[in-house]
């Protein structure tokens, strides 16, 4: 079955750029999704269609996709941003795929 | 403003159904894709299925045999079942809208969400 890989954790320090991965094979065929957990909250979607960004979302926020991977990117990541982020994609025979979350700690 | 609100029991006893609805407001149902999703706590995203408001659906391959989706577009709400739960379902469910433009398939506002025990 098709999976979508994330690294479990990402590390960076204030005003640094992150960078959150997420494999799958020719991942760069579909659409991916991001989305934003913080700690007892609900997911919130920060990037969509790739690297679209839905209003309200910060600029900081960007994505690209090609290729086996899909990359989220934090540049100036804010400790706002610490949480739990999840890629997405739906794959060509309709099913709906979340990555396992990457942990995101804002040292 | 679209909310979405999952209402449902919170204890359910193993090898009983498991029921869930998710009141729409701020649109029509009669749109989108409305998809649940569930989270064990601790752990991540599973989705489970959706409903496109004319009625078809699709389900997570290993969950199709237990579980269904349903619209009605009369309450601006959709729900969930699940049979014969164990205790690998007790989870946080939520619901979400999903859109779906030039191939793409995304989930864009959330509930937030109802957690569901199963337990004797």
């Amino acid at each position: 079955s098709y999976e979508l890989t994330q690294p479990p954790s990402v590390s960076v320090s204030p005003g640094q750029t992150a960078s959150i991965t997420c494999s799958g094979d020719k991942l760069g065929d579909e659409y991916a999704s991001w989305y934003q957990q913080r700690p007892g909250q609900s997911p919130i979607l920060v990037i969509y269609q790739d690297k679209k960004r839905p209003s309200g979302i910060p600029e900081r926020f960007s994505g690209s996709n090609s290729g086996n991977t899909a990359t989220l990117t934090i540049s100036g990541t804010q400790a706002v941003d610490e949480g739990d982020y999840y890629c997405q994609a739906r794959d060509n025979s309709g099913y709906v795929l979340f990555g396992g979350g990457t942990k995101l700690t804002v040292l | 403003q679209v909310q979405l609100q999952e209402s449902g029991p919170g204890l359910v006893k193993p090898s009983e159904t498991l029921s869930l609805i998710c009141s729409v407001s701020g649109d029509s149902i009669s749109t989108y894709y409305w998809s649940w999703i569930r989270q064990t706590p601790g752990k991540g995203l599973e989705w489970i299925g959706y409903i496109y408001y004319s009625g078809s659906t699709k389900y997570k391959s290993s969950l199709k045999s237990r579980v269904a989706i349903s619209v009605d577009t009369s309450k601006n709400q959709f729900s969930l079942t699940v049979t014969s739960v164990t205790a690998a379902d007790t989870a946080l469910y939520y619901c979400a809208r999903g859109v779906t433009v030039a191939g793409a398939h995304y989930l864009d506002y959330w509930g937030q969400g109802t957690l569901v025990t199963v337990s004797s």
